[in-house]
């Protein structure tokens, strides 16, 4: 049984571009939800999806968007990047009901 | 109010040893206190957790005491290994289906 999977694992960007990040939560999981990580700190909640629209918010601004398709799969998306975005993101799936279960990240450097 | 302290920052203990890793917290909705372990470049992975009806749970090696009144929880490991070596997150939600709010973080070395 597959665990949350991310792609891809490593992305480095420009300061300015965009960039979409994807994952596929476990089997049997239909919410999903995206956090960030700085190098030294805990993961930052960013927002959950569940039923193809986003249920929660963080305090991430605007530029920060997802999606998640009728397969539970969801993508994440960052406009305009900032030297600051760099980070692991990481992306967590749960039946809803119980704990949730993180995928490996992604790591983001933007220069 | 959302925000879950965590202490120490980093710790180091012997083979054998009983680390102790404490949060704090001080939102009274959390009812669902979860442990992470991570190692370099990957993801947290589930390690125990609690709800606040309880004030002891031991899986294993690792044991949450949860304290109520005071808003604080605790993991100890018990005969710490060298493969327990990582960093340990402490972690709160309202509900199974919110958002978590995580800890900063305690890195542990445990020495051979």
């Amino acid at each position: 049984d597959a665990g949350v999977t991310q792609s891809p694992t490593h992305l480095i960007k420009t300061r300015g571009q965009q960039v979409t990040l994807r994952c596929s939560p476990k089997s049997g999981h239909d919410t999903v939800s995206w956090y960030q990580q700085a190098l030294g700190q805990g993961p930052q909640f960013i927002f959950q999806y569940y039923e193809e629209e986003e249920r929660q918010r963080g305090n991430f601004p605007d530029r920060f968007s997802g999606h998640q398709f009728p397969n539970y799969s969801s993508e994440l998306n960052v406009n305009a990047l900032l030297l600051g975005d760099s980070a692991l993101y990481l992306c967590a799936s749960s039946p809803g009901t119980s704990g949730i279960s993180f995928g490996p990240g992604t790591r983001l450097t933007v220069t | 109010q959302q925000q879950v302290k965590q202490s120490p920052q980093s710790l180091i203990v012997q083979k054998g040893g009983i680390p102790i890793i404490n949060c704090a917290y001080e939102n009274t909705a959390f009812d669902y206190f979860p442990w992470y372990q991570q190692f370099p470049g990957k993801g947290p992975a589930l390690l125990i957790a609690i709800r606040p009806d309880v004030s002891e749970k031991k899986e294993g090696r690792f044991t949450i005491s949860f304290n109520k009144s005071a808003k604080q929880f605790s993991l100890h490991i018990m005969d710490s290994q060298p493969g327990d070596s990582a960093t340990y997150f402490c972690a709160a939600t309202p509900h199974y289906g919110q958002n978590f709010v995580f800890g900063p973080g305690t890195r542990l070395s445990v020495l051979p």
